[in-house]
C-alpha cells in the first residue's frame, strides 16, 4: 500500500504567481518522480530524482523546478505561473530493490492546477 | 522511438459482459509492463507488473497477460465499480527506469 501525499489537491491562481506543489512519501523510497497529465492524455515525465540532492529533467520540457533535500520530500515550484501550466500534476515514488528487474511506481492523488 | 498504444480509447460494457483491453508496445529492452487503474481526479493505482512473454497475473475480475508485442487486460463479469481508466506503461532497460505511458482505455460498466 502506497503512502504518498500531495498538497494542495486543487489550486486556482492568477497569472504570474509563484507556486509550490508539495509531495511527500513515508515509505523511504529513494526514487521520486513528477508527471504531468492533461485530461484524457498520457502521463508525461517532467522531473525525477534518484535520491537526495539528485534531480533530472524528464521527457517533457517544463518551466518548473524541483528539489530533493530530504528523502521523503520532493516539491515542485513554478516561479511565474501561466495559463499554459494548467494541468494535473502527479507525484510518484519507487524503491530500488537489490536484484529487482524493475521498480514499481506508486502515485499520489495529484494536484489539479488551474492558472487564470 | 518508444511507443505504447492502448485500444480501444473507450469501452462501454453491460454488467457481466466480459471483454479485453489491449496495450501494444514498441520498446527496446523491455524491463516490465505495468497496468494501473485511474479514477477521475485521482492518481493511478497499481494493479500488475508483467516481466516476460507468457506471464499472467490475476486480481479479482482482472487478468493481465503479456506477449512480445502486446499485453491484454481481461475483465471477467465486470461490475459498475470497475468503471475507470486503465493505463498501460512500460519500463525500459535503462538506468532511469521511468515509465512510458499509453493514453489509457476509459471503461464504463453499466448496471
Amino acid at each position: 500500500e502506497a503512502d504518498i501525499y500531495q498538497t494542495p489537491r486543487y489550486l486556482v491562481i492568477g497569472t504570474g504567481k509563484k507556486i509550490t506543489l508539495e509531495c511527500s512519501q513515508t515509505m523511504g523510497h529513494d526514487k521520486m518522480y513528477w508527471y504531468q497529465q492533461d485530461p484524457g492524455m498520457e502521463l508525461h515525465l517532467i522531473h525525477y530524482s534518484y535520491g537526495v540532492n539528485s534531480t533530472e529533467k524528464g521527457d517533457l520540457s517544463s518551466e518548473s523546478t524541483v528539489s530533493r533535500i530530504r528523502t521523503e520530500h520532493f516539491p515542485l515550484t513554478l516561479e511565474s505561473a501561466r495559463p499554459s501550466h494548467t494541468s494535473q500534476y502527479l507525484c510518484a515514488s519507487s524503491e530500488s530493490l537489490r536484484g529487482a528487474i524493475t521498480d514499481t511506481q506508486y502515485f499520489g492523488p495529484g494536484t489539479r492546477l488551474t492558472v487564470l | 522511438e518508444d511507443q505504447v498504444t492502448q485500444s480501444p480509447e473507450a469501452l462501454r460494457l453491460q454488467e457481466g459482459e466480459s471483454s479485453s483491453l489491449n496495450c501494444s508496445y514498441t520498446v527496446s529492452g523491455l524491463r516490465g509492463l505495468f497496468w494501473y487503474r485511474q479514477d477521475p481526479g485521482k492518481g493511478p493505482e497499481f494493479l500488475f507488473t508483467l516481466y516476460s512473454a507468457g506471464e499472467e497475473k490475476e486480481k479479482e475480475r482482472l487478468k493481465a497477460t503479456l506477449t512480445k508485442k502486446e499485453s491484454f487486460l481481461h475483465i471477467t463479469a465486470p461490475k459498475p465499480e470497475d468503471s475507470a481508466t486503465y493505463l498501460c506503461a512500460v519500463s525500459k532497460d535503462t538506468g532511469r527506469r521511468a515509465l512510458t505511458f499509453g493514453s489509457g482505455t476509459r471503461l464504463q460498466v453499466q448496471p
